[in-house]
């Protein structure tokens, strides 16, 4: 009930693509669920997040979609770019201050984007 | 504003062994947690720190155990290391009590285990 399942493992596209990486979860109890970018030999860095009081949420090239009812959340990239190739991880948490440091993440989603 | 700094980057231990690994927190931040992420893999919670006590715990075993310090600094212990524990650990820090969900994260120290 604590997993996070993302999809697909792995993704390539064209530069100007727009590649969709998938997540599930099961705990209905998660209330915000954040994406995250990993470049090789550096830390995951917050991209966008998004709480289940909303159905879409847009920062600059990034849209997350969120399905309350299907528990399910997606992370789109538009206009994609090389600089975009990285691994990127969806995560789900319960909030509140106690809660601040447990986040639950997917498996990853590696993006390579074409020139 | 500095950033989240972790110690040592790279290292090599046998099986069996202790190993210590050491966080320091951005500025600010009073909370510090603790991942393992092995290779290929998204990242797991090992365990958060506030006000110096342990504040949550993922599934992992007892021999994983940690402090934090007054300025908010944080270690990783350890103890008889197994090859399974071969991963990259990173620490992220955060600002209890004003939570927008985002972690700072170190760029790791990648410990393996022969």
């Amino acid at each position: 009930q604590q997993q996070v399942k993302q999809s697909p493992q792995s993704l390539i596209v064209q530069k100007g693509g727009i590649p969709i990486i998938n997540c599930a979860y099961e705990n209905t109890a998660f209330d915000y669920f954040p994406w995250y970018q990993q470049f090789p030999g550096k830390g995951p860095a917050l991209l966008i997040a998004i709480r289940p009081d909303v159905s879409e949420k847009k920062e600059g090239r990034f849209t997350i979609s969120f399905n309350k009812s299907a528990k399910q959340f997606s992370l789109h990239i538009m206009d994609s770019q090389p600089g975009d190739s990285a691994t990127y991880f969806c995560a789900a948490t319960r909030g509140g201050s106690s809660n601040t440091g447990k986040l639950i993440f997917g498996q990853g989603t590696t993006l390579q984007v074409k020139p | 504003e500095t950033g989240v700094t972790q110690s040592p980057t790279h290292l090599i231990k046998t099986r069996g062994q202790q190993v210590t690994l050491r966080c320091s927190s951005q500025s600010g931040h009073n909370t510090v947690s603790w991942y393992q992420q092995a290779l290929g893999q998204g990242p797991q919670f090992i365990f958060q720190y506030y006000r110096e006590e342990e504040n949550g715990r993922g599934n992992f075993p007892p021999r994983f155990s940690g402090l934090q310090f007054p300025n908010y600094s944080s270690e990783l212990n350890v103890n008889a290391l197994e090859l399974d524990d071969s991963a990259l650990y990173l620490c992220a820090s955060s600002l209890a009590g004003q939570y927008t969900g985002e972690l700072f994260f170190g760029e790791g120290s990648r410990l393996t285990v022969l």
